[in-house]
């Protein structure tokens, strides 16, 4: 299996601030990787699809990176409803496995 | 609009069976595969397998072989994810997501929370 480790796993941030948010692949994914944002208790909201294609109707402050085994999500001016968890999903191969997720804080 | 809206939550006892729902609407059932999810705090996310609905088609994650059995009924455009054997480990958030092949997953349902307990 795939393993996705995703980095930092708690975020500290502002209002404005750019924030970025890794997951590292331990194989070559493609750029089959995804980005979600969960709030608590709602469902995953798709951000961004393979590596850096914008969901339909998701602000452009969320921008997405990467290639091989790095990607990045990058928000670049932090607003009040973006403090939530964040996690990234390879599509590449079976089984699909996600990184652990990173919370998103105002500090 | 897509929406998938699953069924409530469920309180089971260790070693029975749950079926969870997902249902439909706002595209066509048939052409779209349907991925389940497990999360756990603490344990995050992780997939459990997937049904094309067109033709009935499974694919399971090694881990949930046995565990978990997937179908669906074009005729409501419903999934449907049994759970069989449950200990306290199965306790969780499941959740359906339809998906494309060559993007992922993009829409979710709401998620049904089992909680496994005597």
């Amino acid at each position: 299996d795939i393993q996705m480790t995703q980095s930092p796993s708690f975020l500290s941030a502002s209002v404005g601030d750019r924030v970025t948010i890794n997951c590292k692949a331990s194989q070559n994914i493609n750029k089959y990787l995804n980005w979600y944002q969960q709030k608590l208790g709602e469902a995953p909201k798709r951000l961004i699809y393979n590596t850096n294609n914008l969901q339909t109707g998701i602000p452009s402050r969320f921008s997405g990176s990467g290639s091989g085994t790095d990607y990045t999500l990058t928000i670049s001016s932090l607003q009040p409803e973006d403090f939530a968890t964040y996690f990234c999903l390879q599509h590449n191969s079976f089984p699909n496995t996600f990184g652990a997720g990173t919370k998103l804080e105002l500090k | 609009q897509v929406q998938l809206q699953q069924s409530g939550a469920e309180l089971v006892k260790p070693g029975s069976s749950v079926k969870i729902s997902c249902k439909a609407s706002g595209y066509t059932f048939t052409s779209y595969d349907m991925h389940w999810i497990k999360q756990q705090p603490g344990n995050g996310l992780e997939w459990i397998g997937w049904i094309y609905p067109g033709n009935g088609n499974t694919k399971y994650n090694q881990k949930f072989n046995g565990k978990a059995t997937l179908t669906a009924d074009k005729s409501s455009s419903t999934a449907y994810m049994q759970l069989s054997s449950l200990t306290s480990e199965d306790s969780a958030v499941y959740f359906c997501a339809r998906a494309t092949r060559r993007t992922g997953f993009d829409y979710w349902g709401q998620g049904v929370m089992v909680t496994v307990s005597s």
